[in-house]
């Protein structure tokens, strides 16, 4: 079958360092999305790994370990603004389903 | 702004009711995706469509249906609606022809089945 698990939900305050963590099984890998959402608007894009490494954006930063089934996104000098759900997806190669969505990690960001 | 359209942003209409959500992909974009989000639950795949044929489908109801014209914006039809049926739907869309196909997502259609 198809999993992915996030934390439900996190806590941090403004100007620190978050870590989210992802973690899949899935059958076939065709890299891994992050998106975020604020609360009933539409998923935004922020990263995409392939590779095992970490990829920098700014103040966010994914990594993924492949053989390990692992992602997180890194979100540095936190800001009020930053507060949503973060989605982490599998990109599944071919047709029936192909991007398979976590169910989101819900970040509240405190002064 | 990701490019993407959909109408209408609310819908209220009544148990049994058949609605039709539209979305219009960016530009150049000849996939479209369909997303179903219930209240605090995860992203749960609908349908895709390429270029007008159908893809893939995920756990799309009998109920509900879709298609993609030739002008590549797309339709999400659903019928004999239930109160569960009340959620968010989100469009996608994304390019062709690379591995990543980032997809992008319209602002949502919030429909509510009283």
């Amino acid at each position: 079958g198809q999993n992915i698990d996030q934390p439900t939900e996190m806590t941090a305050t403004e100007g620190a360092i978050v870590q989210i963590n992802c973690t899949y099984q899935t059958s076939g890998f065709n890299g891994l999305f992050w998106y975020q959402q604020h609360a009933g608007e539409a998923p935004t894009f922020l990263s995409y790994n392939v590779l095992d490494g970490l990829e920098e954006k700014g103040r966010f930063s994914s990594f993924l370990s492949r053989s390990k089934g692992y992602s997180y996104l890194l979100l540095k000098e936190l800001q009020m603004k930053d507060s949503a759900s973060y989605l982490c997806a599998v990109n599944r190669p071919g047709g029936y389903n192909k991007l398979i969505f976590g169910a989101g990690t819900r970040l509240a960001v405190h002064p | 702004d990701s490019g993407v359209t959909q109408t209408p942003k609310h819908l209220i209409t009544a148990t049994g009711q058949r609605v039709t959500l539209r979305c219009s992909p960016r530009s150049g974009d000849l996939s479209v995706y369909w997303y179903q989000q219930s209240l605090d639950q995860g992203l749960q795949f609908l349908i895709q469509y390429y270029n007008g044929e159908e893809r893939a489908k995920g756990n799309i109801l009998e109920r509900f249906s879709a298609q993609q014209f030739p002008d590549l914006h797309s339709e999400l039809n659903l019928s004999s609606l239930e109160l569960g049926d009340s959620a968010l739907y989100f469009c996608a869309s994304s390019a062709p022809g690379t591995v990543q196909e980032t997809q992008y997502f319209g602002p949502g259609t919030r429909l509510l089945v009283l």
